[in-house]
């Protein structure tokens, strides 16, 4: 079974510009979950998809939004980029089912701006 | 709030020992899932074991084994019989209980020396 693909894998853009990230989660999957990873803030939650449903959102600004088609893809969108949006974003899937619920990781994005 | 907490930045360890990584976590919820991670520096999330708040016994998966202590707050991750490609980021996560989230600890680095 294919796991968590992430696309692009590489990205640079300058401050202001937009950006769309892609995220195919396992086959079966409904739920996915977006995280971003910096040096100095470690690993936070963005939010989740689940059904095409925002269902949790993590603490950042507006110009960081989603959403989740109806086979379960899901693309993150941040407008307006700040120098301070440098980081590796993770997409995660999951069935869900009650009782593990384990999410399992795509390669990341890493996104660079300039 | 829930928290974890991962107090070793970095560590050691000689191929083919067995090293245990610490974790603590703080959550009010009797319901919880706790997690860890192996990041490479490819920077790809790797599940590696899985332990239930109303699971009985620890979890094993190999080599990779959960000392959950739940009066502690405690769910150390024990690697036995080190190998060099177990050199990675290692990642505690403690799952909400509305399921999407994640809270991981800020990591620990682990070295295998040949």
């Amino acid at each position: 079974k294919a796991g968590v693909t992430q696309t692009p894998r590489y990205l640079i853009k300058t401050r202001g510009q937009q950006v769309t990230l892609s995220c195919s989660p396992i086959s079966g999957h409904r739920s996915v979950s977006w995280y971003q990873q910096t040096p100095g803030q470690g690993l936070q939650f963005l939010f989740e998809y689940f059904s095409e449903t925002q269902r949790n959102k993590g603490n950042f600004p507006g110009r960081f939004s989603g959403r989740q088609f109806s086979n379960s893809r899901s693309e993150m969108n941040v407008s307006t980029l700040e120098l301070g949006d440098s980081a590796l974003y993770l997409c995660a899937s999951s069935l869900p089912r009650q009782g593990q619920e384990t999410q399992y990781f795509g390669p990341g994005t890493r996104l660079l701006v300039l | 709030a829930q928290k974890i907490t991962q107090t070793q930045p970095g560590m050691f360890v000689q191929e083919k020992e067995a090293v245990t990584l610490d974790c603590t976590y703080d959550t009010s919820d009797p319901s919880y899932g706790l997690f860890w991670y192996k990041q490479p520096s490819s920077g790809e999330m790797i599940f590696l074991i899985y332990q239930g708040s109303y699971d009985q016994q620890n979890a094993t998966e190999g080599r990779y084994s959960l000392n959950f202590q739940k009066a502690r707050k405690s769910a150390n991750l024990v690697i036995s019989a080190s190998q060099l490609g177990d050199s990675a980021m290692y990642f505690c996560a403690m799952r909400e209980p509305s399921g999407g989230k994640l809270i991981f600890g800020q990591g620990t680095e682990l070295s295998v020396k040949p």
